[in-house]
């Protein structure tokens, strides 16, 4: 059966820290998407990760895929409270947009 | 408005209703997703659309679910003699397979089965 998991599930963080979010998934697949989810509200893109060894970054948020890992990374810089939200990582292993989402990780960013 | 749209955002149910949820994708693109999310959960794939062609049906989780999507843009989920568990939020997503396949999701609809 096909896992996606994400740690930490829950992370409370002070503004200004560092932190990263780990996705890891337990079959092969290229291609890793990030979403963030407001409370009561739907997904919004924030990366899509194509190919082993993609990184790509936007503002304090960086995300990066190693495919031979099967491991993702979101990484958070300098946290700001505006960053407070469920992040989550989906992937796509058969190549036919049925995406598996992760757990989440339900981010709160402390002032 | 160029986004995904979904209608009613809201719904309460009562046990052994029939309900209809609506998806207007962007115009445009041909592929058309529906995802359950339970609260506190990720979203769990639920079936697809290629056009009007429901190309993977197998996330349905009972048939008293339905999905059509007749003329390739607008999708309808029906859920008949809804039960409690259905109670869940419904999103729907398109996606251009021209371009980066990536699938953008509309705001869903919240339904509570009483």
């Amino acid at each position: 059966e096909l896992k996606v998991e994400q740690n930490p599930l829950f992370l409370s963080m002070q503004e200004g820290k560092n932190y990263t979010i780990y996705c890891n998934y337990s079959t092969t697949s290229d291609r890793l998407y990030w979403y963030r989810q407001d409370p009561g509200k739907s997904l919004e893109s924030l990366f899509v990760l194509l190919s082993n060894g993609a990184v790509k970054q936007e503002g304090r948020l960086m995300a990066s895929l190693d495919t031979k890992a099967r491991l993702s990374t979101l990484h958070i810089t300098a946290a700001v409270h505006d960053l407070s939200a469920t992040y989550f990582c989906a992937v796509d292993p058969s190549g036919t947009y049925k995406y598996i989402f992760g757990t989440g990780t339900r981010l709160k960013v402390l002032a | 408005g160029a986004g995904v749209s979904q209608s009613p955002r809201y719904k309460v149910a009562k046990r052994g209703q029939d309900v209809a949820l609506r998806c207007d994708p962007i115009s445009g693109h041909v592929s058309l997703f529906w995802y359950q999310q339970a609260l506190g959960q990720g979203p769990e794939f639920l079936t697809y659309f290629q056009n009007e062609a429901q190309l993977d049906k197998s996330g349905l989780p009972s048939d008293r679910f339905f999905a059509e999507r007749p003329e390739g843009s607008v999708s309808t989920l029906k859920i008949q003699r809804t039960q409690q568990e259905d109670s869940a939020v419904y999103l729907c997503a398109s996606s251009s397979r021209a371009l980066s396949y990536e699938q953008y999701f509309g705001p869903g609809t919240r339904l509570t089965v009483t």
